[in-house]
């Protein structure tokens, strides 16, 4: 049972234009969110979370939304840059266990 | 960000050997550290939860015989793939926390190849 989900394994952006990541859970008892980059053969890095009494948090390029009623949490990149090509996995934790449930990834590829 | 270093960062044994991963947290006491896998193109897979001076919990699936995990200190747990075999090869990644903290920190990754 696979209760993060990113449905779309990979996405191409222009420089410059929005990228837009996309993420869905099932379990209601999450209330923690993270996203997290990856590059080939190296450990994700963190890019930015969201707790669940927010619902937006913002830091620099990156934007975190999440909407509680649909499950779903999303990405922003604005503006997508090259360097921003990486894989990208959403990930949830619930309650007072710090077990990180990841997603299954989207690859975004920034393209001049 | 906090530091964790995960050693080797690639491996390369012949199958029915053992080989230890280590994951240290360079500059922070990590009481509880997580082990994953990423097989080609799937997600990250939670093997097990360790906490400094008690046993590993592992993950519905994961053969704790065989994956050995042991968190002797609050700055280093390992992971010991015993008796390895071509199916073990994957990425490894360990990842610790940081007192409460809900961000955790991610080691380099360790690439191992059973040949």
């Amino acid at each position: 049972d696979q209760q993060v989900k990113q449905n779309s394994p990979s996405l191409s952006v222009q420089e410059g234009r929005i990228s837009i990541l996309n993420c869905d859970y099932t379990n209601s008892m999450f209330d923690y969110f993270l996203w997290y980059k990856k590059y080939p053969a190296e450990g994700p890095t963190f890019l930015i979370s969201i707790s669940s009494i927010k619902d937006k948090n913002e830091d620099g390029r990156f934007t975190v939304f999440l909407n509680k009623s649909a499950k779903h949490l999303s990405l922003h990149i604005v503006p997508s840059q090259p360097g921003d090509s990486a894989v990208y996995f959403c990930a949830a934790s619930a309650g007072n266990t710090d077990k990180l449930i990841f997603g299954t990834g989207t690859r975004l590829q920034v393209f001049p | 960000g906090a530091v964790v270093s995960q050693h080797p960062s690639w491996v390369i044994c012949k199958s029915g050997t053992s080989v230890k991963i280590e994951c240290r947290s360079l500059d922070f006491q990590a009481t509880t550290m997580f082990w994953y896998r990423q097989f080609p193109k799937q997600s990250l897979m939670l093997m097990a939860t360790s906490n400094e001076g008690s046993k590993a919990t592992y993950e519905q699936g994961v053969e704790k015989d065989k994956f050995l995990i042991n968190h002797a200190s609050l700055t280093l747990s390992t992971l010991t793939v015993t008796s390895a075999h071509p199916e073990d090869s994957s990425f490894y990644i360990c990842s610790a926390l940081q007192g409460m903290n809900t961000e955790a920190f991610f080691g380099q990754g360790t690439r191992l190849t059973v040949v």
